[in-house]
């Protein structure tokens, strides 16, 4: 079975610029998640989908990142206009069920901005 | 707001040595809990959960201890190895819902 996969697995811009990644979670997981993880530190959630729906994307800066989850299935974070502040991996996992069940992480994109 | 911590930053071990990680966590809802296992440049493996309603779990070579009374959760590692370098985190779910928080993280260094 083929585990979450990500994509760009590194992505250099210019401050100012957009940029995306593209997720595709483990088949029939229900639930996928964006993090942000800074060197040295542990994942932050950005937001967490349950099916199509953004379920909490409290953490999520929205002036600048936006995500969809359309059909359910493969997701997308955005970030327009990108700045300095922004590097860092982001990492997308997707788990089965709610009620509490490990989550499987992709590799993740490490964005830097310059 | 509620966040789960790590004691140790770093912690080296020699080979074949075991090795305990530790964490605190401070948010009392949370039911279950999970040790992810970083290697670099990689994304986090799970490596063993434990719910709310156990105090130990053991897979192979880990075992995941929980006290509730003292809300603290250690990782086990028996006979470390070369391969068990890595940085190990710990999260904790809240309950009724799949909210993963992390901690920061311990970095293991496993000396030959």
């Amino acid at each position: 079975e083929a585990g979450v996969v990500q994509s760009p697995r590194y992505k250099i811009i210019e401050k100012k610029q957009p940029v995306a990644f593209w997720c595709n979670p483990i088949s029939g997981h229900n639930t996928l998640y964006w993090y942000l993880q800074n060197l040295g530190q542990g994942p932050e959630l950005l937001i967490r989908y349950e099916n199509e729906e953004a379920v909490d994307d409290s953490q999520l800066p929205k002036d600048r990142f936006s995500a969809e989850r359309l059909k359910g299935v493969d997701s997308t974070l955005k970030i327009q206009p990108a700045e300095l502040g922004d590097s860092a991996v982001y990492l997308c996992a997707s788990s089965s069920s709610t009620g509490g069940t490990e989550a499987f992480f992709g590799q993740g994109t490490r964005l830097t901005v310059v | 707001g509620e966040s789960v911590g790590l004691h140790l930053p770093t912690l080296s071990v020699q080979e074949g040595d075991n090795s305990i990680i530790n964490c605190a966590y401070s948010n009392s809802a949370s039911d279950y809990f999970i040790w992810y296992k970083q290697e670099s440049g990689k994304g986090p493996q799970f490596i063993i959960d434990i719910r709310s309603n156990m105090d130990k779990r053991q897979g192979q070579r880990v075992t995941v201890l929980l006290n509730k009374t003292v809300k603290h959760l250690s990782l086990q590692i028996a006979a470390t190895q070369p391969g068990d370098s890595a940085v190990y985190f710990c999260a904790e779910n809240e309950g009724g819902g799949n909210k993963l928080t992390f901690g920061t993280g311990t970095q293991l260094k496993v000396e030959l």
